[in-house]
């Protein structure tokens, strides 16, 4: 069983669209993680969060700790927004960077 | 925006050879780590570095792997004997939080140095 789900695996938006990623785990984490993963493999960290909401330009990231779920929202999509997503936690206890990752969401944004 | 920086991008080797894959942390960061992605698979943690020894590791962090921080700036994992299933995206990472105290901490990752075993 995956300890960190995510869903969809794969999605295609027109451009402009309101975007949704989902996430789901199954330990007890101390933080979970959104990234984006590049077409060529670098990794950039979106957001850090154990509680609430937080904000970054037109990303959004919420967390339910008691539902154990996260989520993902991108407004107003742009190809450039094309890339992987991908969720990962870290385990309570562990250090910040043990993580466990999920497969990751293909995000396709058509203009 | 300060980035941690990774060398070589590509690197080709025969199997059995030993190979040294290279990480330049952000400079006043504490907390470092290494993690692999296997073509198509997740990324998958191998072990995190603090205070010049390791904090946790994988299953995967075998006696052939080995981290190394040989001076103030540069962070390395050894593949003494490199096997076929070796054959992947190695990607290091940094931060100046070990449990996100931080609110707005992130980890920091490099750019990945993609290692074919033949």
């Amino acid at each position: 069983k995956n300890e960190v789900e995510q869903s969809p695996q794969n999605l295609t938006a027109q451009e402009g669209e309101f975007i949704t990623i989902n996430c789901s785990y199954s330990v007890g984490i101390s933080a979970l993680h959104w990234l984006q993963q590049h077409p060529g493999g670098g990794i950039v960290s979106l957001f850090m969060l154990s509680s609430g909401k937080k904000k970054h330009g037109r990303l959004i990231a919420t967390i339910n700790i008691q539902e154990k779920h996260s989520s993902l929202h991108i407004t107003a999509s742009h190809p450039r927004d094309s890339a992987v997503y991908i969720c990962a936690v870290s385990n309570y206890g562990g250090s910040q960077g043990n993580l466990i990752f999920g497969k990751g969401t293909k995000l396709s944004v058509k203009p | 925006e300060p980035e941690v920086t990774q060398t070589p991008s590509h690197q080709v080797t025969q199997m059995g050879q030993e190979v040294i894959l290279r990480c330049v942390p952000i400079s006043n960061h504490l907390y470092f780590y290494w993690y692999r992605q296997i073509l198509g698979q997740k990324v998958e943690f191998l072990v995190s570095f603090y205070n010049n020894e390791i904090s946790e590791k994988s299953e995967i962090f075998d006696d052939q792997f080995s981290v190394e921080r040989p001076d103030g700036s540069n962070f390395t994992l050894k593949i003494r004997s490199t096997k076929l299933e070796d054959s992947a995206m190695y990607f290091c990472a940094s931060s100046d939080q070990n449990r996100g105290e931080a609110t707005n901490e992130k980890l920091f990752f490099g750019s990945g140095t993609q290692l074919s075993v033949l």
